[in-house]
């Protein structure tokens, strides 16, 4: 049974435009989520991340949005850059692991 | 600052042998994660050791084991490896004393092939 589901393997954007990714989760006990980004054959890079106290969180062009209430949260990439192609990860935190969904590929057309 | 670092990067291994992957954490965490990407199954937790002592520890058969020493490296072992254990294993280290709210950093992963 996923916990955390990132229901879009794939998303296209425009150099310039806004990438949304979205993220689900179904265990009310997670209370900090994180984004990574990742290459392939490579380690997870830390993103941005995000306390359940609050809903925002921003960083540069990332921000992380929380709605505790409907289980989700999303990461915005504004703008979206060629170098954000990537795959990017949620992950839940609890109980000294991190539950991460399936990933979602990024693709930025120049 | 150094990231954390995991030997080998590379192994090739046949059905049956044992392997030992090894992770440095980052300087002062004290925490140390592992992790199984594959393709069919994502990102999956293995193991969390801190001071020693294992935390946590994932839905994996007793073929994986783990240990974490004083200076907080980690080594990780499988037993009679398996087609099904090719994968890349990832090790993570955080401060380990947030909590939930511990962001944990990754390293590079060691890419585990099992002939």
């Amino acid at each position: 049974d996923q916990q955390v589901k990132q229901n879009s393997p794939s998303l296209s954007v425009q150099e310039g435009r806004i990438s949304i990714l979205n993220c689900d989760y179904t265990n009310s006990m997670f209370d900090y989520f994180l984004w990574y980004k990742k290459y392939p054959a490579e380690g997870p890079t830390f993103l941005i991340s995000i306390s359940s106290i609050k809903d925002k969180n921003e960083d540069g062009r990332f921000t992380v949005f929380l709605n505790k209430s409907a289980k989700h949260l999303s990461l915005h990439i504004v703008p979206s850059q060629p170098g954000d192609s990537a795959v990017y990860f949620c992950a839940a935190a609890g109980s000294y692991q991190l539950t991460f969904g399936k990933g979602t590929k990024l693709s930025v057309i120049p | 600052k150094a990231g954390v670092t995991q030997t080998p990067r590379y192994l090739i291994k046949t059905r049956g042998q044992q392997v030992t992957l090894s992770c440095s954490p980052i300087s002062g965490h004290r925490s140390v994660s592992w992790y199984q990407q594959t393709p069919g199954q994502g990102l999956q937790f293995l193991f969390e050791y801190f001071s020693e002592t294992q935390r946590n520890k994932g839905n994996f058969p007793g073929r994986f084991s783990g240990r974490q020493f004083s200076n907080s490296r980690s080594e990780m072992n499988v037993s009679t490896l398996e087609l099904g254990d090719s994968a890349l294993y990832l090790c993570a280290s955080s401060w380990g004393t947030s909590g939930s709210a511990d962001t944990q950093y990754f390293g590079p992963g060691t890419r585990l092939t099992v002939l």
